[in-house]
């Protein structure tokens, strides 16, 4: 029983450059949560999505970063135009339909250069 | 605003012994509480969870306790064990519209000495 997958682990960009995370959740979990920590500090939530639904994107900056959830495939969290301040741990977690519980995945680690 | 507190940075405990990591949070609204493990380039690992109906809540070698009077959580490693440290994270929730949204504490790191 596959927990969930991210991909890659580890991400190199430069400025101005994009960034595309991927997420897989847990095997029957339907719900994907993004978190992003940055360097001594917890995980900030980031947005929540079902399938083919965004529900609630309200920690996620306006502007260059994006999410979806496709009907099939993994969840992706893009990033266009990447700055230095991008760089950052990010993690996705999934949960079932009671949603109590959320499974976090390894993390993508972004570095702007 | 940081609604969920962890004011521990760190905390080192010798093996065998008692390991409490303290959270403390704001908001009287938040009904569910985690506790995750964190080793270095890995992802948290779920390690308990209480609602906030119960006070306490006790898996193996792990006991959350809960005072909502005090808004204030505590996870209890007992005896503690040098594979126990890492980073550990609380997250509390408030269920709104069937969802839950954590917010994450900044962390207490805790080493257990051999």
């Amino acid at each position: 029983n596959a927990g969930v997958m991210q991909n890659p682990r580890h991400l190199v960009r430069r400025r101005g450059q994009e960034a595309r995370l991927r997420c897989s959740p847990m095997k029957g979990h339907s719900h994907v949560y993004w978190y992003r920590q940055l360097p001594e500090e917890g995980l900030k939530f980031m947005v929540y999505l079902q399938k083919e639904n965004i529900i609630d994107e309200s920690g996620m900056p306006k502007e260059r970063f994006s999410a979806e959830f496709p009907k099939e495939g993994p969840s992706i969290l893009r990033i266009q135009q990447v700055v230095r301040g991008d760089s950052a741990a990010y993690f996705c977690a999934s949960c079932g339909t009671t949603q109590e519980t959320q499974y976090f995945g390894p993390g993508t680690r972004l570095l702007v250069l | 605003d940081q609604q969920v507190k962890q004011n521990s940075p760190s905390l080192s405990v010798q093996e065998g012994r008692i390991s409490i990591l303290n959270c403390d949070y704001t908001n009287s609204m938040f009904d569910y509480f985690l506790w995750y493990k964190k080793y270095p380039a890995e992802g948290p690992t779920f390690l308990i969870s209480i609602s906030s109906i119960k006070d306490k809540n006790e898996d193996g070698r792990f006991t959350v306790f809960l005072n909502k009077s005090a808004k204030h959580l505590s996870l209890h490693i007992v005896p503690s064990q040098p594979g126990d440290s890492a980073v550990y994270f609380c997250a509390a929730s408030e269920r709104l519209s069937g969802t839950y949204k954590y917010i994450f504490g900044t962390g207490t790191r805790l080493k257990v000495l051999a």
